[in-house]
């Protein structure tokens, strides 16, 4: 079974703190994403990338950046935490399988709490 | 750009149908998808229909699809308790996948 692993369940950062947000696939999956979960607004696409060292904006990058050395992990980074940046984030992952059918594989989640 | 539009709640009693449905804009969308998310969990994958199909069935779930008005909808016959959760609609359009904001379903004994 593919797992998507994030290190932290439950994570509490101050305002203003730079917070990195790991994630971890072990599948050799190419595509990996992250989104945000808030309620009424359902799942938001932050970031995305399809391959090492590639990355493009999703819906709402503005106040993140990611990371991608290697295959396996995808970091998002959260340069100067504010409180609107509260959230449930999850990372998925996708093999590059036909273009047009794409199955995520999500991880259990990162509930950030920015004080 | 892309929209995915669902209801927010669903109530339902044990054994009984549940119904739940999902409108969406993209006119190029070739997959769509059904995702369930139960407590403190991520989402997983439940079913997903190619946009050449009306229907698609597997065990207790049926999935329709109406390609003329865009709505999808998920039906899930004789509905368990451990069917509650929150389940999301996806839309594969150009380069990615767009989620609706999630139906939560309970299911009352």
């Amino acid at each position: 079974d593919v797992k998507v692993t994030q290190s932290s369940r439950y994570l509490v950062k101050r305002t203003g703190e730079k917070v990195f947000l790991e994630c971890v696939q072990d599948m050799d999956h190419e595509n990996m994403f992250w989104y945000r979960q808030d309620p009424g607004l359902g799942l938001r696409l932050i970031y995305f990338s399809y391959d090492v060292k590639m990355k493009e904006k999703g819906d709402i990058p503005e106040g993140y950046s990611v990371s991608r050395e290697k295959k396996e992990r995808f970091s998002l980074i959260l340069e100067s935490a504010s409180t609107n940046q509260t959230s449930m984030y999850l990372c998925a992952s996708s093999p590059r399988g036909p273009a047009t059918n794409e199955k995520l594989f999500f991880g259990s989640g990162t509930q950030l709490s920015v004080l | 750009g892309e929209d995915v539009e669902q209801s927010l709640f669903l109530s339902v009693r044990e054994g009984d149908s549940s119904v739940i449905n999902c409108t969406y804009t993209d006119s190029s969308s070739t997959y769509l998808y059904w995702y369930k998310q139960e407590p403190g969990a991520g989402l997983q994958l439940l079913t997903y229909i190619f946009s050449n199909m009306d229907m698609k069935q597997d065990q207790r779930l049926t999935v329709l699809l109406n390609k003329k008005d865009k709505h999808l909808s998920l039906r899930i016959a004789d509905t368990q308790t451990g069917d509650s959760a929150i389940y999301f609609c996806g839309s594969r359009g150009f380069q990615k996948l767009v989620f609706g904001t999630g139906t939560r379903l309970l299911v009352s004994p």
